[in-house]
C-alpha cells in the first residue's frame, strides 16, 4: 500500500527566500513520486516526478525534489520564492504495475511575503 | 493538442439526487482517472476506466459508479447524493503503458445541499 504525509499544512515564506515543502511516502515497491501545484479554483499541475534514475529531479517554474530513499523523502525545493509561486502544493505517490492509482497527501498551502 | 476539460464547472444538488460528471481526455489518452477532492483535503481516488472497464477502485461506496465510452470520455455518477459528496471532482487522463503520466482538468465543483 501507498501513503503520503506532508509536515507542515501551512508554510510562509518571504519572497527571495527559501522554500522547503516537505513529503514522506510509504510505499511496497520502489514508487514514483509527484509533486502537484493547484492555483485557487483550478485544477492540479505537474511540478515535477520521479520515476527512476537520477534522483535530484528538476521541475518546472525553478522547482526541485530529491528521492531519499533511505529517508522514504521527496522534499520540494526552491531557491527563491516568487509571489506567484504562492498556492497549494500536492505531494503524491504511485506504484507501477498496480494501475499507477495516485495517492495524494493533504496539501501545503505556501504563502508568500512580500 | 486539447487539455482535459470537464463539464459543468459548478453543479448544485439536492441531499438524495443523482448527478452525472463529465470528463473528456486529453487528446490520444486511453485511461481516466477520477479524484475526489474534499474542501481543505488531498484528492482521493474513486476509480480508473481502461478500455471502457473499470480498472482498480478506491474507498468509495457503489453509488459512485463510472463509464468510460469508446472516445476515451468518461462519465462519473453518484446516486443518492448525501452532503459529505461535496467536494471537487477532478477527472485525469494518461496513456495507460504511461499512467503515471496523468494530465488533469479544472473539476467540477459539486456542492449538495
Amino acid at each position: 500500500a501507498q501513503s503520503v504525509t506532508q509536515l507542515g499544512s501551512h508554510v510562509s515564506v518571504s519572497e527571495g527566500a527559501l522554500v522547503l515543502l516537505r513529503c514522506n511516502y510509504s510505499s511496497s515497491v520502489p514508487p514514483y513520486l509527484f509533486w502537484y501545484v493547484q492555483y485557487p479554483n483550478q485544477g492540479l499541475q505537474l511540478l515535477l516526478k520521479y520515476t527512476t534514475g537520477a534522483t535530484l529531479v528538476k521541475g518546472i517554474n525553478g522547482f526541485e525534489a530529491e528521492f531519499k530513499k533511505s529517508e522514504t523523502s521527496f522534499h520540494l525545493t526552491k531557491p527563491s520564492a516568487h509571489m506567484s509561486d504562492a498556492a497549494e502544493y500536492f505531494c503524491a505517490v504511485s506504484a507501477p504495475n498496480t494501475g499507477n492509482q495516485f495517492y495524494f497527501g493533504t496539501g501545503t498551502s505556501l504563502t508568500v511575503i512580500p | 493538442e486539447t487539455g482535459v476539460t470537464q463539464s459543468p464547472t459548478h453543479l448544485i444538488k439536492t441531499r438524495g439526487q443523482q448527478v452525472t460528471l463529465r470528463c473528456s481526455s486529453q487528446s490520444g489518452h486511453n485511461t481516466v482517472s477520477w479524484y475526489q477532492q474534499a474542501l481543505g483535503q488531498g484528492p482521493q481516488f474513486i476509480f480508473q476506466y481502461y478500455r471502457e472497464e473499470e480498472n482498480g477502485r478506491g474507498n468509495f461506496p457503489p453509488r459512485f459508479s463510472g463509464l468510460q465510452f469508446p472516445n476515451y470520455s468518461s462519465e462519473l455518477n453518484v446516486n443518492a447524493l448525501e452532503l459529505d459528496d461535496s467536494a471537487l471532482y477532478l477527472c485525469a487522463s494518461s496513456l495507460w503503458t504511461d499512467s503515471y503520466e496523468q494530465y488533469f482538468g479544472p473539476g467540477t465543483r459539486l456542492t449538495v445541499t
